[in-house]
């Protein structure tokens, strides 16, 4: 079976710009998280979705929204780019939404903002 | 913000020495988690912890969990080259909600 996968893999946008990332999560899944990992840290949450529902949100500005398809597939999506949004996107499935169901992690999109 | 600091932040070993990693959080917990990182990719799962269980052995992977000092750890006996990655563990919060809370990571090399 095909693990998560995420698109595209690197992007290069410029400040003030707007971009999109892309998650189909593993066949079966129906949550999808978002984290943004900078380099040298550890992954942050951005938001989860459960059955197209926004089930949870972290600290992220309003420019960060994301939204869940009926084929549990999502996007996340960045307004107005800064530098500091510069990191790898990491997105994860799950079979639910209980926090002891494992997360597969896709490779994550790398973002740089020039 | 991080909940969780990993100590060290990074490790240097010979192939089949152990490794032992640390894990420090902040609030309470129902289970924390542990995963590892290759090269900026992925986080591949290694174990889940219960905040009720106070170690857990997964093959070469010994987990302890200790709430009392809000601390968990992780060793990697016999360690191959291949383990070398970064290693973050991760919290749920009390609610047992999916707003995971990942550490700042340690990163080990294993030299062959």
């Amino acid at each position: 079976d095909a693990g998560v996968t995420q698109s595209p893999t690197h992007l290069i946008k410029t400040r003030g710009q707007q971009v999109t990332l892309r998650c189909s999560p593993i066949s079966g899944h129906k949550s999808v998280s978002w984290y943004q990992q900078v380099l040298g840290q550890g992954p942050q949450f951005i938001f989860q979705y459960y059955e197209k529902e926004e089930r949870g949100r972290g600290n992220f500005p309003d420019r960060f929204s994301a939204r869940q398809f009926p084929n549990y597939s999502s996007e996340l999506n960045v307004n107005a780019l800064l530098l500091g949004d510069s990191a790898l996107y990491l997105c994860a499935s799950s079979l639910g939404v209980v926090s002891t169901d494992t997360q597969y992690f896709g490779p994550g999109t790398r973002l740089t903002v020039l | 913000s991080q909940q969780g600091e990993e100590d060290p932040q990074a490790l240097s070993i010979q192939e089949g020495e152990n490794a032992t990693m640390n894990c420090s959080y902040k609030t309470s917990i129902n289970n924390l988690q542990w995963y590892r990182q290759n090269s900026g990719r992925g986080l591949v799962h290694l174990i889940l912890i219960r905040s009720n269980e106070r170690e857990k052995h997964s093959g070469r992977l010994r987990v302890t969990l200790d709430t009392s000092k809000k601390s968990s750890s992780l060793l990697i006996t016999a360690s191959r080259a291949a383990d070398t990655a970064s290693y973050f563990c991760a919290t749920d919060d009390v609610l047992g909600t999916y707003k995971y809370i990942f550490g700042t990571g340690t990163r080990l090399k294993v030299l062959a």
